[in-house]
């Protein structure tokens, strides 16, 4: 069975870093087909991707997050961690991660597995 | 990397079809056939319904169904259930390893 678990601060300060983890269990992160990517939904909003990691370290991030966010992972851990630096209150979300896995094309990949979530504040 | 524009709200009664558009540009869900589509209940984690336009993950009702013309994908629902009440989103392949969610439908059962 395939999970994925989000873990990290509930409430950070503006300015600070935040640094989220996703363990993921029933995949390894080694896996050629697969990788994990990290997806945000401000209350009442809308999804948005965020970055993604696969297994040979290939990293992706969002064009307009992308000085912000670094994603790394531990294979021998099963741990995926996103840190997202200078929080805004804007950044209030739930913060997901989801397996990728690759479809039938180049460039194919789905998110076909998700955490629960974790809702993070960004709040003095 | 701009929202795929969705509409805000769709609804049907029960046993009706509905659908869902999801519109992007040239530049993402025009030039690929890599939507997906997630729906998601209150509260709850999205979970995959369509990959690469019209496939469907094992598991899920044949009553989804998923197309593509041009820049405009869309999600049709067959024999609307009340448990389909949920929020909807697209997402495509964006060129350069990226991607990009639609804006959300969220769909009611009157």
């Amino acid at each position: 069975q395939v999970t994925l678990k989000e873990s990290g601060p509930v409430l950070v300060k503006p300015t600070e870093t935040l640094t989220l983890t996703c363990t993921v269990s029933g995949f390894s992160l080694s896996n050629a087909r697969m990788g994990v990517a990290w997806i945000r939904q401000p209350p009442g909003k809308a999804l948005e991707w965020l970055a993604h990691i696969f297994s040979g370290d290939e990293k992706s991030y969002s064009t307009s997050l992308k000085t912000r966010l670094t994603i790394s992972k531990d294979t021998s851990k099963s741990h995926v961690v996103l840190t997202m630096t200078d929080m805004d209150p804007v950044d209030t979300a739930t913060y997901y991660c989801a397996r990728m896995t690759t479809g039938s094309y180049v460039n194919s990949y789905y998110f076909d597995s998700w955490g629960q979530g974790t809702l993070v504040t960004v709040s003095s | 990397q701009s929202a795929l524009t969705q509409p805000a709200s769709v609804s049907g009664s029960p046993g009706q079809s509905i659908t869902i558009s999801c519109t992007g540009t040239s530049s993402d869900l025009g030039s690929y056939n890599l939507v997906s589509w997630y729906h998601q209940h209150p509260a709850k984690a999205p979970k995959l319904l369509i990959y690469e336009g019209n496939k469907r993950p094992s598991g899920v009702s044949n009553r989804f169904s998923g197309s593509k013309s041009g820049n405009t994908a869309s999600l049709t629902i067959s024999g609307l259930q009340a448990e389909d009440e949920a929020d909807y989103y697209c997402c495509s392949y964006a060129g350069s390893s990226t991607y990009v969610f639609g804006t959300g439908t969220k769909v009611t059962v009157l």
